[in-house]
């Protein structure tokens, strides 16, 4: 068990557009859902945090109003990048923290979504 | 305080030998300390980890050994195959509530025949 997958797996938008990317957690229920982004051979940089039902807590130095992330239900988190531009290229990847039962403390990460901004 | 410290960056183990990753922490009320592999263009991948109430942990091949009062744990991977060859960051975090986790930089592993 726990799943994590994200939709789409690769994008390539146009500048100035606006895409949303989808983290779904398959098999249980997700108390707290994170955002990554991820440069290459970089490790991996949190953007936000998510929890259901309430305003996601940003990083520092990361824009609320261009990604915008939306937590509708317990298995349910999108971030949406708005106004995308060149510098927003690269790998996000979101992952989800169980709610209730065992291993509650790890994070199953979702493949990833590759955006690319043209 | 919330950095943790992951050497070396790289590293390249012929098959069949033992990878060793080493991590380090400031913050002590981390007590939670997973292992990720990640392979090029997917999402990292829960390996093992472990909890500051005992020193070692295995798993197959994979091996962590904790050291509290050091502040430092390692992952060995035993017997290294050529499909070990990835990524693997170290994590730490503090349990309950919605505390993120702090990843070390990235250890690259090329594991050769």
């Amino acid at each position: 068990g726990a799943v994590v997958s994200q939709h789409p797996s690769r994008v390539i938008c146009k500048s100035g557009t606006s895409v949303k990317i989808e983290c779904r957690s398959l098999d249980f229920q997700a108390t707290t859902m994170f955002w990554y982004r991820q440069f290459p051979k970089q490790s991996l940089m949190l953007m936000a945090t998510s929890n259901e039902g309430s305003k996601a807590t940003y990083e520092q130095g990361v824009e609320k109003d261009k990604f915008l992330i939306n937590h509708a239900s317990l298995t349910l988190s999108t971030l949406t990048v708005t106004s995308a531009h060149p510098e927003d290229s690269s790998f996000y990847i979101c992952s989800a923290r169980k709610r209730g039962g065992k291993n509650t403390d790890t994070q199953y990460f979702g493949p990833g979504t590759r955006l690319t901004v043209l | 305080q919330q950095q943790v410290k992951q050497s070396p960056q790289s590293l390249i183990v012929q098959k069949g030998g033992i990878s060793i990753i080493n991590c380090a922490y400031e913050n002590t009320a981390f007590d939670y300390f997973p292992w990720y592999q990640q392979f090029p263009g997917k999402g990292p991948a829960l390996l093992i980890a472990i909890r500051p109430d005992v020193s070692e942990k295995k798993e197959g091949r994979f091996t962590i050994s904790f050291n509290k009062s050091a502040k430092q744990f390692s992952l060995h991977i035993m017997d290294s195959q050529p499909g070990d060859s990835a990524t693997y960051f170290c994590a730490a975090s503090i349990s309950g509530g919605y505390q993120k986790v702090t990843f070390g930089t990235g250890t690259k592993l090329q594991v050769i025949p």
